[in-house]
This record gives structure tokens, sequence and C-alpha cells, in this order.
């Protein structure tokens, strides 16, 4: 029982331009949602976090929407980097508990 | 920001042999390691939660006899694949909790991937 999910497996956009990665979650019972960056053979990168009490965390270029009653968020990019080509996974954080639970993960690549 | 590093990075081995995979916090200390499995275009899997000088405590369908971690100091824990086979084959990673940290402040390490003959 797949408790995040990420249904694009991939996602390809021009230098530039937004990218948007969505992820949806099935239990209401998440503290926090990060986004996570991994390369090819490499451990996956602390990107950005909301709290499940917030609806928006902006870093930079980086920004987390978070939806509740959809049980719903995403990753925005903007402007787009070549850089950014990766496999990002969002990932839950049940309340009282540091056990990460991570979705499927989306490749995304930005191309020139 | 925080450092964990991984040993070794990419391991090949026969059938039957154990292998040991280290992860160490180079500059925080964690009272909890975590270990993850990665299957090719597959999310990360938690295989075991490794706390400090306790037993660790294992996802459902992970055997432990199979899969032994030990957690001896602040800055270490080990995950030994013991009598590996090709199915065992996959990328191992580890993500420590900074012990100063907020909860969900995990720091990966950068994998090892192990593959059995």
């Amino acid at each position: 029982d797949q408790q995040v999910k990420q249904n694009s497996p991939s996602l390809s956009v021009q230098e530039g331009r937004i990218s948007i990665l969505n992820c949806d979650y099935t239990n209401s019972m998440f503290d926090y949602f990060l986004w996570y960056k991994k390369y090819p053979a490499e451990g996956p990168t602390f990107l950005i976090s909301i709290s499940s009490i917030k609806d928006k965390n902006e870093d930079g270029r980086f920004t987390v929407f978070l939806n509740k009653s959809a049980k719903h968020l995403s990753l925005h990019i903007v402007p787009s980097q070549p850089g950014d080509s990766a496999v990002y996974f969002c990932a839950a954080l049940p309340f009282n508990t540091d056990k990460l639970i991570f979705g499927t993960g989306t490749r995304l690549q930005v191309f020139p | 920001g925080a450092v964990v590093s991984q040993h070794p990075s990419r391991v090949i081995c026969k059938s039957g042999t154990s292998v040991k995979i280290e992860c160490r916090s180079l500059d925080f200390q964690a009272t909890t390691m975590f270990w993850y499995r990665q299957f090719p275009k597959k999310s990360l899997m938690l295989m075991a939660t490794s706390n400090e000088g306790s037993k660790a405590t294992y996802e459902q369908g992970v055997e432990k006899d199979k899969f032994l971690i030990n957690h001896a100091s602040l800055t270490l824990s080990t995950l030994t694949v013991t009598s590996a086979h090709p199915e065992d084959s996959s990328f191992y990673i580890c993500s420590a909790r900074d012990r100063a940290g907020i909860t969900w402040t995990q720091y990966f390490g950068p994998g090892t991937r192990l593959l059995v003959l």
C-alpha cells in the first residue's frame, strides 16, 4: 500500500521554464513533507520541507505547496537549470516517528 | 551541512559470502541511523532503524538474521548482508539523524551498490 505517490515517473522541461513535480498522499497523519533530490549512484540530498500546518514554503528557486484538503503537494523549480536534472523524491514524516515514507520518484530532465 | 559517508561505495561478491557496509556520520553524533534499500526505478524502502547501544528495529518483511545491523557508537552503524545471494543485489543507502537536530533532519550517505554473482 503506497502511502506516498508520485504518479509521473518522468518530466522533461526546457531550461529557464518552470518544473512542477507532484506528489499525493493517502494518510492524514503526516507531520512534515520533504523533497529530496537524487543523482544516480548517490544518496538523496535534502531540498526543502513543509510543515503540515503550512501551505507554502519557499527557498530560492524551490517552492513547495501543500494542499491538505486534496492531500497533494508540489515542488516548483523556477527557473529550471540543466543541473536540476535528477530524480526527485517526495517523502512524508508521520507524527511521533522519524521514519520517512518515500514516494517512487520523478525523473526530471532539463534540456537547453 | 552534515556529512554521512558509506564504505564501500561498490562491492561485488560471490554468492554465499557476507558483506559488511559501514555508515559513518562525520561531523555530528547520530543516535539513530536508518538503512534503506533501493531497487531499480523504485522508491527507497526502509529496512531498519538502528539505535546506538540497542537492537535495531526491522521493518516488516526484512529478515533480521539476514541483514545484521550494529550501531556500536554515535558515529558508526554497520549493515552486514549474511550469506548474500543474487537477489540481495541492490543499492543500499544509510541515513543518520543529527542528535542535536529536529526530528526530520536526516542526512543520507552516498549509497553502496552491492552485486552478488
